[in-house]
């Protein structure tokens, strides 16, 4: 199956300060690409989808200034917590679909954040 | 609303049984129904997956058993080991161009040894 690759697996900030999780498509060009959010023992709640070259679209409650998605390129996307804070704390797990395969998803193997 | 909801929560299962993890949808326009893996602090990964059109899929120890009227579909794991205990998700979608998997609530399985 094809790869999607996630960086940092991990990273401890401080309260206040701006993280940047990285989404990267190894071996196909993703058109979609989608970034969900877990907590512990919960299932994943999908934060927003975003197409390349296009605005992500928020789910209902997502704050779209605190979560900025760029999907600037077809094997890239980012998602950046801005002033994150202890409550953000969670685990960050992006997932790609290309333009061929008709439903399949491809997750990442996430990035778990802590705000201290 | 819960548009896809899974049973049980948890499962303990011994060696060599079989475990089953059922899951019923409300969306008639779902197409897609794929079963995924996840073991702690890692992403999910696809076990396998389900169209309406064939009522049961099998690859190796898993089957994946579904019920178009019902709107109901389920996971079979054969011949359960420790190795698979995990936790596993059902998921639902539509052919729409853009759309996201949505996903059951998970059932941790424990397959003791």
């Amino acid at each position: 199956g094809a790869v999607v690759s996630q960086h940092p697996s991990r990273v401890i900030c401080k309260s206040g300060t701006s993280v940047k999780i990285e989404c990267r498509s190894l071996d196909f060009q993703a058109t979609t690409m989608f970034w969900y959010r877990q907590f512990p023992k919960q299932s994943l709640m999908l934060m927003a989808t975003s197409n390349e070259g296009s605005k992500a679209t928020y789910e209902q409650g997502v704050e779209k200034d605190k979560f900025l998605i760029n999907h600037a390129s077809l094997t890239l996307s980012t998602l950046t917590v801005t002033s994150a804070h202890p409550e953000d704390s969670s685990f960050y797990i992006c997932s790609a679909r290309t333009g061929t395969s008709r439903n399949e998803q491809f997750f990442g193997p996430g990035t778990r954040l802590t705000v201290l | 609303q819960q548009q896809v909801k899974q049973s049980p929560q948890s499962l303990i299962v011994q060696k060599g049984g079989i475990s089953i993890i059922n899951c019923a949808y409300e969306n008639t326009a779902f197409d897609y129904f794929p079963w995924y893996q996840q073991f702690p602090g890692k992403g999910p990964a696809l076990l396998i997956a389900i169209r309406p059109d064939v009522s049961e899929k099998k690859e190796g120890r898993f089957t994946i058993s579904f019920n178009k009227s019902a709107k109901q579909f389920s996971l079979h794991i054969m011949d359960s080991q420790p190795g698979d205990s995990a936790t596993y998700f059902c998921a639902a979608m539509t052919d729409q161009a853009g759309t996201a998997l949505i996903f059951g609530k998970g059932t941790t399985l424990s397959v003791s040894s």
